[in-house]
């Protein structure tokens, strides 16, 4: 069975400083691999993706993820944070070739002061 | 607009009652998923449906129970025999397309026991 873990469970920076979010991933196959972000009273929305092909990939609101294969790694990056970014990230992964369905981790509360 | 609608947004349940969250999608998605949100323990699969008339128990399905007759609708029933039915329900769609995408996100239902 596919397992993600998070390492970071709250973390809390101010603006312009630097984040990366640690996230391993349990799982034998090839992989899809997914970063969502839950802003305060918002739903759960896409932050960025990979399935193939360059494994640094871009995100929305600047946000990059680095899959190293070797690793069993997908963390979250962006070189300065904004007090917008405060939210609940979640890694999260899906077994290709099998039933897709997305297994996440336990997610990290980011909080960003001004 | 395409998208998941969860209701209702806020659920009072007596203790020893059923109760049935509701969740419809107008995405043509095959794949649908009930995930239960705990503080500190990140999404965790409740059932999941890839196709009509068919569900597959997740993690914690004891205590729970859905119905997939149509391929828009996906209720999942809260029975008395689940201990801690307080929680954060957040169902979600996915194509199984394309080697599986992303899921898309209701705005969640809030179940409180009373």
């Amino acid at each position: 069975a596919q397992s993600v873990s998070q390492h970071n469970h709250h973390v809390i920076l101010s603006e312009a400083a630097s984040l990366e979010l640690g996230c391993n991933y349990s799982y034998g196959g090839t992989v899809n691999l997914f970063w969502y972000v839950q802003y305060p009273g918002q739903h759960l929305q896409l932050l960025l993706k990979y399935f193939s092909g360059d494994p640094l990939v871009k995100g929305i609101k600047g946000f990059e993820a680095e899959f190293i294969k070797s690793k069993f790694s997908f963390n979250l990056r962006k070189p300065s944070v904004q007090w917008s970014d405060t939210a609940e990230y979640f890694c999260a992964v899906n077994a290709r070739g099998g039933s897709y369905i997305p297994t996440f981790g336990r997610g990290t509360s980011l909080i960003v002061h001004p | 607009d395409g998208g998941i609608t969860q209701s209702p947004k806020y659920l009072f349940r007596k203790e020893g009652q059923n109760v049935t969250l509701s969740c419809e999608q107008n995405l043509n998605h095959d794949a649908m998923y009930w995930y239960r949100q705990d503080p500190g323990q990140g999404l965790r699969l409740i059932y999941y449906s890839q196709i009509v008339n068919d569900f597959q128990k997740g993690d914690i399905a004891e205590g729970y129970s859905v119905s997939r007759e149509k391929k828009e609708s996906f209720p999942l029933t809260v029975t008395s025999a689940q201990k801690n039915p307080t929680a954060f329900y957040l169902c979600a769609s996915s194509t199984l397309e394309n080697r599986g995408q992303e899921a898309f996100f209701g705005q969640g239902t809030r179940l409180t026991v009373v």
